[in-house]
């Protein structure tokens, strides 16, 4: 069966300092992995999205950048953290065309 | 950018009762989508209703679509206190990349 996995589960940041979230996923190949953003009682806005290694499809420009090193991992970051980068990071993964997208137990991150 | 617009934004019913929650979109489909999410989780898919499909059931949900009217929703019959969370809707349309776009959600609180 597969997994995803993020982490950390929850990350406080001053402003000004770097980001690295991680995503894994575990039991299939070639997926296509996705970040969104949540911000609090609203829905999720897509962030980044990757059909295979070193593959990165932006949607919003915007403080944030994603890699894709290997084939099940998917990294979110950040040089600078902005008050505005707080939210619920949640890293989804999609078996090609199927549409139906799995997600994981996602990241708080809170930028003071 | 957001497609889909749920309505209520919050119901609160009993133990028992149904519940349902509406979905409109804009521009044409592929699919519809429904997932749950807890407070502070991740999202579990539900369901997928196709445009060329007009209702669906799983066990106690049962999702129509109307394309006609570009609208969709989800009905919970027989709610539990387990029911209680955020669900959102999400549509994919291919010839605009096949991502998915999602509403804002409506947050369900059954009552036992």
């Amino acid at each position: 069966s597969q997994t995803i996995h993020q982490w950390p589960a929850t990350l406080v940041q001053p402003v000004g300092s770097p980001l690295s979230l991680e995503c894994t996923v575990e039991g299939t190949s070639n997926p296509n992995l996705y970040w969104y953003r949540q911000a609090a009682g609203r829905g999720l806005q897509l962030l980044f999205y990757s059909v295979g290694i070193g593959q990165i499809s932006s949607e919003v420009p915007q403080n944030l950048s994603a890699s894709r090193p290997q084939d099940r991992q998917f990294i979110l970051s950040s040089k600078k953290l902005l008050l505005s980068d707080s939210g619920f990071y949640l890293c989804a993964w999609e078996r090609g065309r199927v549409d139906t997208q799995y997600f994981g137990p996602g990241t708080r991150l809170t930028v003071l | 950018s957001q497609q889909g617009e749920e309505d209520p934004q919050a119901l609160s019913i009993q133990e028992g009762e149904n519940a349902t929650m509406n979905c409109s979109y804009k521009t044409s489909i592929n699919n519809l989508q429904w997932y749950r999410q807890n407070s502070g989780r991740g999202l579990v898919h539900l369901i997928l209703i196709r445009s060329n499909e007009r209702e669906k059931h799983s066990g106690r949900l049962r999702v129509t679509l109307d394309t006609s009217k570009k609208s969709s929703s989800l009905l919970i019959t027989a709610s539990r206190a387990a029911d209680t969370a955020s669900y959102f809707c999400a549509t994919v349309t291919y010839n605009q990349g096949g991502k998915l776009i999602f509403g804002q959600g409506t947050e369900l609180s059954v009552k036992p």
